[in-house]
């Protein structure tokens, strides 16, 4: 059974550039979660993915976007970037959207840097 | 916006004595989580209690939930050098159930060997 893998690990980026984030969720997983944890503060809800359709989503704007793919992984992309986008990117995913209390597996993170 | 708020925001303690934690946190729940992170990296599902539990074990873990305070406590026995970490409360306060967590500040814990 395989964990969460996001790519990259590492990423540095010019202000007002994109950037896309990838996610490859726990196999037999079929929700996918984005969070952003800027340094010293707990992660922040971002937007979910269930069955290729966005399912919540969090207080960011809508240069924030993601997609989900048939086989569950999944995208963040992020335009027109800001100083303030520099933070740990997590992706999580569990077992269904809906009724029952999953705990997520996360993934390591994609540490992006805005400059 | 953060729901919880963990408490104390760091801890240090020498291995072999307890740690223990606490996350006050706002709103209604379905479930409440706690999460290990080491070094700023991913996250670690630790445990879950559902809103009609009252405490829950697993392994050196032991999670108390009170409802009518909104707040949980999270306690590590016989604490080792492997623990020092970053422990986060999460809760999850959807309709359904596992659309979306609202996490704390977090609490650094130090183990000093």
């Amino acid at each position: 059974e395989t964990g969460v893998t996001q790519s990259p690990t590492h990423l540095i980026k010019t202000r007002g550039q994109q950037v896309t984030l990838r996610c490859s969720s726990q196999s037999g997983h079929n929700t996918v979660s984005w969070y952003q944890q800027a340094l010293g503060q707990g992660p922040q809800f971002i937007f979910q993915y269930y069955r290729e359709e966005e399912n919540g989503r969090g207080n960011f704007p809508p240069r924030f976007s993601g997609l989900q793919f048939p086989n569950y992984s999944s995208e963040l992309n992020v335009n027109a970037l800001e100083l303030d986008d520099s933070a740990l990117y997590l992706c999580a995913s569990s077992p269904q959207q809906g009724w029952g209390d999953y705990g997520y597996t996360f993934g390591s993170g994609t540490r992006l840097t805005v400059v | 916006s953060q729901q919880g708020e963990e408490d104390p925001q760091a801890l240090s303690i020498q291995e072999g004595e307890n740690a223990t934690m606490n996350c006050s946190y706002k709103t209604s729940i379905n479930n409440l989580q706690w999460y290990r992170q080491n070094s700023g990296r991913g996250l670690v599902h630790l445990i879950l209690i559902r809103s009609n539990e009252r405490e829950k074990h697993s392994g050196r873990l032991r999670v108390t939930l009170d409802t009518s305070k909104k707040s949980s406590s999270l306690l590590i026995t016989a604490s080792r050098a492997a623990d020092t970490a970053s422990y986060f409360c999460a809760t999850d306060t959807t309709n359904f159930g596992n659309e979306k967590l609202t996490f704390g500040t977090g609490t650094r814990l130090t183990i000093i060997p």
